[in-house]
């Protein structure tokens, strides 16, 4: 089973910076890759899919890119409402599934 | 504007079946290019993704749980539900219902608010 490795697993950043949250497959996946952000308390929301594909109404600092193995999701310019948990998220095709990574917390200063 | 809603105990006895219902307003299950998922969260913990219904009953089920896990729908209701077996403590967590939409690939657009289940005695 493929398996996503997320780096950091946790980070600390002010408002205004610009944060990369990486994610690595442990086989190629092409692009079928999703980033979510859970905020506190809150379910899942989808922020870009197929590695690099902005869901509509998000911000356009949130930024996809990568294909294959190797994934980035980028906030351009920090937010306090960016405090969140990060995920990266692949659908399998055969057979149909889906696996999440471990989470990336993001906490600004 | 579809939206999701969990509903079932909160509270399940150990070895007992846990059950849940996924309501959906605003659009009709049976149509559209999506799927219907279960994912799960452990207090403190990340995203599980349990399993999933197509539109035509079709289920896909994580390897970890599927000899535990049944999901159906109930088109007339607008629902479909999750059936998890022989509960541990283990399987306390909160439990999201989902939609997928089929882009390029099925992605998780739509999202219950979640319901917290405890497995105690």
């Amino acid at each position: 089973a493929i398996q996503l490795t997320q780096s950091p697993s946790s980070l600390s950043a002010s408002v205004g910076d610009r944060v990369t949250i990486t994610c690595r497959a442990s086989q190629a996946i092409s692009s079928a890759l999703a980033w979510y952000q859970q905020s506190p308390g809150k379910a899942p929301k989808l922020l870009i899919f197929d590695a690099s594909i902005l869901e509509r109404g998000v911000p356009s600092r949130f930024s996809g890119s990568g294909s294959g193995t190797d994934f980035t999701l980028t906030i351009s310019s920090l937010r306090p409402e960016d405090s969140a948990t990060y995920y990266c998220q692949h659908f399998n095709t055969y057979p149909h599934s889906h696996t999440f990574g471990q989470g990336t917390k993001l906490e600004i200063k | 504007q579809v939206q999701l809603q969990e509903s079932g105990p909160g509270l399940v006895k150990p070895s007992q079946t846990l059950s849940l219902t996924c309501t959906v307003s605003g659009g009709s299950i049976s149509s559209g290019p999506y799927c219907w998922s279960w994912v799960r969260q452990p207090a403190g913990k990340g995203l599980e993704w349990i399993g999933r219904i197509n539109n035509s009953g079709g289920t896909n089920f994580n390897p970890s749980l599927k000899n535990r896990v049944t999901i159906s729908v109930d088109t007339s209701k607008n629902q479909f539900s999750l059936n998890l077996s022989s509960v541990t403590a283990a399987d306390t967590a909160m439990y999201y219902c989902a939609r997928e939409e089929l882009r390029d690939y099925y992605y998780m657009d739509v999202w219950g608010t979640g319901t917290t289940v405890t497995v105690s005695s």
